[in-house]
């Protein structure tokens, strides 16, 4: 168990919706990372926030966006969604904002189109 | 861009040989090197990884080799066994701002 969780594990929706999953870190860090991670792809990278502001971004949709709270729960909103969004989305947390930091993986959320 | 190349895609070993897994950075400034292991349906989990002042570091079974002239940085499994099979991920990080990059991953088999 890494410390950081997911919520939910599981989401199964339709086209043009709204999601939002959730992260946590563990205890004590302050930059949460989103990552995509489609069927037999490699991890994409989404977005970086520290201590409650983005930090960098990666290959992020429009459609997509993402905050981090002053508890440093984030979340990452998916909207008009389509079969293609399906994926696995992993948040990872790492102690301060520098890339070379270990960032430590989620258990993932698992987002199913229909 | 900043790329990372790993190889192979798919590697098959039997039980007890040694794996290796190949990984090839393009931005010189890199200087932190994780492995992640990932099982189906499951989350990367950190293996082991090597910062750009060592040239080689092993925990277990497993070590890392680093050559940065070439700009190429190795895992190594020995003696392998079948809850090695997963697939694996290189990544290359450098400093002064977020920027981890990961490699495609290989997806290891070991038979037993």
């Amino acid at each position: 168990d890494s410390g950081v969780t997911q919520t939910p594990k599981h989401l199964i929706t339709a086209t043009g919706q709204r999601v939002t999953l959730r992260c946590s870190p563990r205890s004590g860090d302050l930059s949460v990372y989103w990552y995509q991670q489609s069927l037999d792809q490699g991890l994409q990278f989404l977005i970086q926030y520290y201590n409650g502001e983005e930090r960098a971004k990666g290959n992020i949709l429009e459609r997509f966006s993402a905050q981090q709270f002053p508890d440093l729960h984030s979340e990452l909103n998916l909207s008009s969604l389509e079969l293609g969004d399906s994926a696995l989305y992993f948040c990872a947390s790492s102690v301060a904002w520098e890339g070379t930091d270990t960032q430590y993986f989620g258990p993932g959320t698992r987002l199913t189109v229909l | 861009g900043e790329n990372v190349e790993q190889h192979p895609s798919t590697l098959s070993v039997q039980e007890g040989d040694s794996a290796v897994i190949k990984c090839t950075y393009s931005d010189s400034a890199s200087n932190y090197f994780p492995w992640y292991k990932q099982e189906l349906g499951k989350r990367p989990q950190l293996i082991i990884d090597i910062r750009s002042n060592v040239g080689e570091k092993k925990d277990q079974r497993i070590a890392v080799t680093l050559n940065k002239t070439a700009k190429h940085f190795s895992l190594h499994i020995t003696e392998t066994q079948p809850e090695d099979s997963a697939v694996y991920f290189c990544a290359a990080s450098y400093p002064g701002g977020f920027k981890t990059i990961f490699g495609a991953g290989t997806r290891l088999f070991v038979k037993a």
